[in-house]
């Protein structure tokens, strides 16, 4: 079946640093969701990207959707300590009968020291 | 709008003991799905249903059993707890959509089988 694998497990950062992780597929996906989940919490969607090439913003955090459809990134830019938590990327065939079925890399873990 | 409900929060079960997890969503959506999330394996997805009357198999069934009888609910069933399914369960619902199903997650629930 379909893989993700996410990039790097942890990172330990000083607050105002800025962070980068990504996510690659052994296959294609034609939609990347990233999510953050707090401690005790459900996963938080923050970007949705549909179209390879795709560079999109949501405040301090932006994605893209890489052009070979194979992996995803994400960059979190002058960090602050509620940007701790667990960040994931999710790949997804939608339409037909994908269902709209995610597959979950392993996530991220995010510590920001103040 | 309260989004996707879960209840109870937390459970603890012993091996052979049999229980209902329930997921309400208020934003009509189509598509609903349960996950389990366990450390370092991300999140696996149990069951779905795309309509009310519907569900599938996902990628861990076993075990488990669901129902969606109504559209705005999704239910659970271990029907014989082990301890093995000491997990964290997360409920997710979405629309349907060609362009990309976003799914939203509940707070989740936290099932402990001893």
């Amino acid at each position: 079946g379909q893989q993700l694998n996410q990039s790097p497990q942890s990172m330990f950062i000083q607050e105002g640093e800025d962070v980068s992780m990504n996510c690659t597929s052994s296959s294609i996906f034609n939609t990347w969701l990233w999510y953050k989940q707090d401690p005790g919490e459900g996963p938080v969607l923050l970007i949705a990207l549909y179209k390879a090439g795709e560079l999109t913003s949501n405040g301090r955090l932006t994605a893209q959707f890489g052009i070979t459809r194979k992996d995803s990134f994400l960059n979190i830019s002058a960090s602050i300590p509620s940007d701790v938590g667990i960040y994931f990327c999710a790949g997804q065939n939608a339409g037909g009968t994908s269902y709209g079925k995610l597959t979950f890399g392993q996530g991220t873990i995010l510590t920001v020291h103040p | 709008n309260a989004g996707v409900t879960q209840t109870p929060k937390f459970r603890v079960l012993k091996t052979g003991q049999s229980m209902t997890l329930l997921c309400a969503q208020d934003m009509n959506h189509e598509y609903m799905y349960w996950y389990r999330q366990d450390p370092g394996m991300g999140l696996r997805l149990i069951h779905y249903s795309v309509g009310e009357g519907t569900t599938a198999k996902g990628e861990v069934p076993d075990g488990y059993n669901v129902s969606r009888l109504k559209k705005q609910n999704f239910l659970l069933g271990l029907e014989s707890a082990a301890p093995s399914q000491t997990s964290v369960y997360f409920c997710a619902s979405s629309s349907h959509r060609d362009r990309g199903n976003e799914q939203y997650f509940g707070p989740g629930t936290r099932l402990t089988v001893t």
